[in-house]
């Protein structure tokens, strides 16, 4: 069936630090592929997307690209913020598909 | 644009009961998923609605279920409530069911079974 493997959190980084966070893709079909992310006590906003292989989302200095050979949408970001402290859930959807499958979700604090 | 919009925001109910959930979609949008959110168990796809219909259902049992009405919004009836229900429960729309258009999301309903 159709999975999201991401990295294991949580992850605690520095205010500046690079943030990477891994993810890799089972599917059967074609995906698309996004990035939500879920601060505390609220629901999930669409971080960014992508839509075919090699495609690069991007949004709030956050990029991933759609790594087809390796079925990769690794998250980063050059220097985050205390602001950035959320749960990252990777999430594909494929074509015709009705629902999303949602990676375990990555936890990640930003300290000042 | 208003956003997905869900109520109430908590809801606290004893073993037995019955629960209600609301969700109105983004306007325009046909689709609505349910999720539900547990300690532990991630994410799971719960409903799909789209035109008026139930489309597909995930691995839950009878007693969770829902309608979709003609404004599109919906609402999520949990029957029997047992205490492994306390989750957080996530509505999303979409535009359609296409596999371009992503879902946005409301900020849910805490339920919590004593």
């Amino acid at each position: 069936g159709d999975s999201v493997t991401q990295m294991e959190g949580p992850v605690t980084l520095s205010e500046e630090a690079f943030l990477t966070i891994n993810c890799t893709y089972t599917a059967t079909g074609y995906p698309s592929l996004f990035w939500y992310v879920q601060y505390p006590g609220e629901g999930l906003q669409l971080l960014l997307k992508a839509t075919k292989a090699d495609d690069k989302g991007s949004n709030k200095g956050f990029e991933a690209t759609y790594r087809k050979e390796t079925t990769s949408f690794h998250l980063e970001k050059g220097s985050v913020q205390v602001s950035d402290s959320a749960v990252y859930f990777c999430t594909l959807k494929i074509f015709n598909d009705y629902k999303l499958s949602f990676g375990a979700g990555t936890t990640v604090t930003v300290r000042a | 644009e208003a956003g997905v919009t869900q109520s109430p925001t908590h809801l606290i109910k004893t073993r037995g009961q019955q629960a209600t959930l609301r969700c109105s979609p983004i306007s325009g949008h046909t689709s609505v998923y349910w999720y539900q959110q547990a300690l532990g168990l991630g994410l799971q796809f719960l409903l799909w609605y789209d035109e008026g219909e139930e489309r597909n259902r995930g691995n839950f049992p009878p007693r969770f279920s829902g309608r979709q009405f003609p404004n599109y919004s919906s609402e999520l009836n949990v029957n029997a409530l047992e205490l492994e229900d306390s989750a957080l429960y996530l509505c999303a729309s979409s535009l359609d069911r296409g596999a371009n258009q992503p879902q946005h999301f409301g900020d849910g309903t805490r339920l919590s079974i004593l």
